[in-house]
């Protein structure tokens, strides 16, 4: 079994939609969760950092941490045709290295 | 934020040469480097993990024969795929961790598309 479960899409959406990914662990040392975008052939970006349960709000992007189901999830509000990329969950233990889940790719379609 | 420069951002190169792959962190330390590599539509597999000025720590199945690791600078590390081979093919990313900065905040380079013919 995985450490990290991502719901795996592709999700297609219209523009101004509210998107919600989502990530399942099983490993309770993680402290520290990541939202990751990724563009095409490119690099990973990092959105949102959280290490606390609870909402996490940046702009058009909330980050939800559920530390008792294990449970993590981005929300994007109002979704723009440049969202439309695969977003990456990660999480870390105090000891540095990172788990990425697979990713789920969206499109938001004009 | 944090920039991490990677190149070359492609590279073509025939079956049993080397080919190197370059990480720079501007205008930052980068205490901790990490190397991967990613499949289509696939995650990041680690490779191995860096830390300036001692040999890197590559994960279980990883060739460190094959894949060279040198972080001989707080700015730099570069990847040497030694003689590549088809099966090499793959996207690879390096990624920075900046000294005082939370653990898991991590900076990407943004990628190597490698094609061995």
């Amino acid at each position: 079994q995985k450490e990290v479960e991502q719901d795996p899409g592709p999700l297609s959406v219209p523009e101004g939609a509210i998107v919600s990914l989502n990530c399942t662990y099983s490993n309770s040392a993680f402290q520290y969760f990541m939202w990751y975008r990724q563009y095409s052939r490119k690099g990973p970006e990092l959105l949102m950092y959280t290490y606390s349960s609870g909402n996490k709000e940046d702009g058009r992007f909330t980050a939800q941490v559920d530390k008792s189901s294990k449970y993590i999830s981005l929300f994007i509000r109002d979704s723009q045709p440049s969202d439309s990329a695969t977003y990456l969950c990660a999480m870390n233990t105090n000891a540095g290295k990172s788990t990425f889940g697979d990713g789920t790719t969206l499109t938001v379609k004009p | 934020g944090a920039v991490v420069s990677q190149h070359p951002s492609r590279v073509i190169c025939k079956s049993g040469t080397s080919v190197k792959i370059e990480c720079r962190s501007l205008d930052f330390q980068a205490t901790t480097m990490f190397w991967y590599r990613q499949f289509p539509k696939k995650s990041l597999m680690l490779m191995a993990t860096s830390n300036e000025g001692s040999k890197a720590t590559y994960e279980q199945g990883v060739e460190k024969d094959k894949f060279l690791i040198n972080h001989a600078s707080l700015t730099l590390s570069t990847l040497t795929v030694t003689s590549a081979h088809p099966e090499d093919s793959s996207f690879y990313i390096c990624s920075a961790h900046i000294r005082d900065m939370p653990t898991g905040k991590l900076f990407f380079g943004s990628g190597t598309q490698l094609s061995v013919l």
